[in-house]
């Protein structure tokens, strides 16, 4: 089956350092990732929408220079969370969607705590 | 606009009991509808999906939903519950025209010894 790698799953750092998550589709080709974040308790919030070999389209309220997306290759997205802050300490999730279909194809997500 | 509607935050049963988790739907276009499963410090995985085929769809673990048109509903449904089955359930609505993904608010199941 289709599989979806982040990584690192848990990232502790330091207020106004940056941090990069990776995400992987291990075995399909994807055109299209997605970053979702999400609060304790609630539902994911999409924050992105990453098209292999051009500008990631953010959602509205999504600060584009906070939340650095690239998409570089057809398995490979990253996300780079610059000068963090504690309020950016979420759950934050990708999904990739295969360039067949358009069922998305979750990762395991990536545990931000800034201290 | 597409939106979803998860009637329950919280469902408890005991275990050996059916389960029923609620979900409503608002759609312009003709969806397609998901049901995934979310258990504590797990990725989240999809329970089954419904794309216009048969109305009545089986997923994994024993799970079923069966989308009605006419109530636009699709409820997710167990015979049986497992203590394996706790955990955090999301319907997921996506228009074919964009193919983004609409979450609902997530219901917690809680299964009673």
């Amino acid at each position: 089956g289709a599989v979806v790698s982040q990584h690192p799953s848990r990232v502790i750092c330091k207020s106004g350092t940056s941090v990069k998550i990776e995400c992987r589709s291990l075995d399909f080709q994807a055109t299209t990732m997605f970053w979702y974040r999400q609060f304790p308790k609630q539902s994911l919030m999409l924050m992105a929408t990453s098209n292999e070999g051009s500008k990631a389209t953010y959602e509205q309220g999504v600060e584009k220079d906070k939340f650095l997306i690239n998409h570089a290759s057809l398995t490979l997205s990253t996300l780079t969370v610059t000068s963090a802050h504690p309020e950016d300490s979420s759950f934050y999730i990708c999904s990739a969607r295969d360039v067949r279909g358009y069922e998305q194809y979750f990762g395991p997500g990536t545990r931000l705590t800034v201290t | 606009a597409q939106s979803v509607t998860q009637l329950d935050s919280h469902v408890s049963v005991s275990e050996g009991t059916p389960v029923l988790l609620r979900c409503n739907y608002s759609s312009s276009y003709s969806p397609s509808l998901f049901w995934y499963v979310q258990h504590p410090n797990k990725g989240l995985q999809l329970l089954l999906k419904y794309t216009s085929a048969a109305t009545l769809v089986k997923g994994i673990n024993g799970f079923e939903a069966e989308f009605k048109k006419s109530e636009t509903s699709f409820h997710l449904t167990k015979p049986s519950a497992h203590m394996s089955d706790a955990a955090e359930y999301f319907c997921v609505v996506s228009e074919d025209s964009n193919y983004q993904l609409i979450w609902g608010a997530g219901t917690k199941l809680i299964i009673k010894p």
